[in-house]
């Protein structure tokens, strides 16, 4: 088994600021995701990466940067936080074939003040 | 656009009773399906998987899947507290090898 490791758990920024989410996995998986999910919804797709150095926007990827260093690594910027974006940021991390498992971190929890 | 539809939003439904979700996409590239639960504050898991037609059944939880119209349905019966969670539902396939969710069912499960 693989563990995904998401750094800080939580993040309390002031508005404007950037900000900036880890994640790292050991499943030695190809694709990678961060996902956003705001109190009692769903998954909003932010960005995602299906190999090292690889970048896709996802639905939501406005207000946001991202980065897929290396294979077991992916991090998110928030380029300029808002108070309407307080949320839990889900890193997430699945083999390169479609019919595959996806495996969440605990998330990382984003306060605006 | 989003891809994968759920209902209800929510559902209650008494301890011991049955619940039924569902799911359909709007992408006809999707091949797999799979439904994930997510307890308060916790990271969702994968709960089952179906990627052909027809029903599966592990334990109190039956998963069916109609390709044609690219509907499933998750049903637990006997349902018990501890199944109060987020019911997920996600789609993959197709060139981009993306996986869509959809938005959730919020279940609770009243004793």
């Amino acid at each position: 088994g693989g563990i995904i490791t998401q750094t800080p758990k939580f993040l309390i920024g002031q508005e404007g600021q950037k900000l900036t989410l880890k994640c790292q996995q050991n499943f030695n998986h190809d694709t990678m995701y961060w996902y956003r999910q705001d109190s009692g919804k769903g998954l909003r797709l932010i960005y995602y990466s299906i190999t090292e150095n690889d970048l896709q926007k996802g639905d939501l990827s406005e207000g946001y940067d991202a980065s897929r260093e290396k294979k077991s690594s992916f991090s998110l910027t928030v380029t300029s936080a808002q108070k309407n974006e307080m949320a839990v940021f889900l890193c997430a991390s699945s083999e390169a074939n479609a019919n595959t498992e996806v495996f969440f971190g605990k998330g990382t929890r984003l306060t605006v003040v | 656009q989003q891809k994968v539809q759920q209902s209800p939003e929510s559902l209650i439904v008494p301890e011991g009773g049955m619940a039924s979700l569902n799911c359909t996409s709007s992408d006809r590239n999707v091949d797999y399906f799979w439904w994930y639960r997510q307890h308060s504050g916790k990271s969702p898991k994968m709960l089952m998987s179906i990627f052909s037609n027809g029903e599966k059944e592990e334990g109190r939880f039956t998963v069916h899947l109609n390709k044609a119209s690219l509907h499933t349905s998750l049903h637990i019966r006997d349902s018990q507290p501890s199944d109060s969670a987020l019911y997920l539902c996600a789609a993959g396939g197709g060139s981009n090898n993306r996986i869509f969710f959809g938005d959730g069912t919020q279940l609770v499960v009243k004793p």
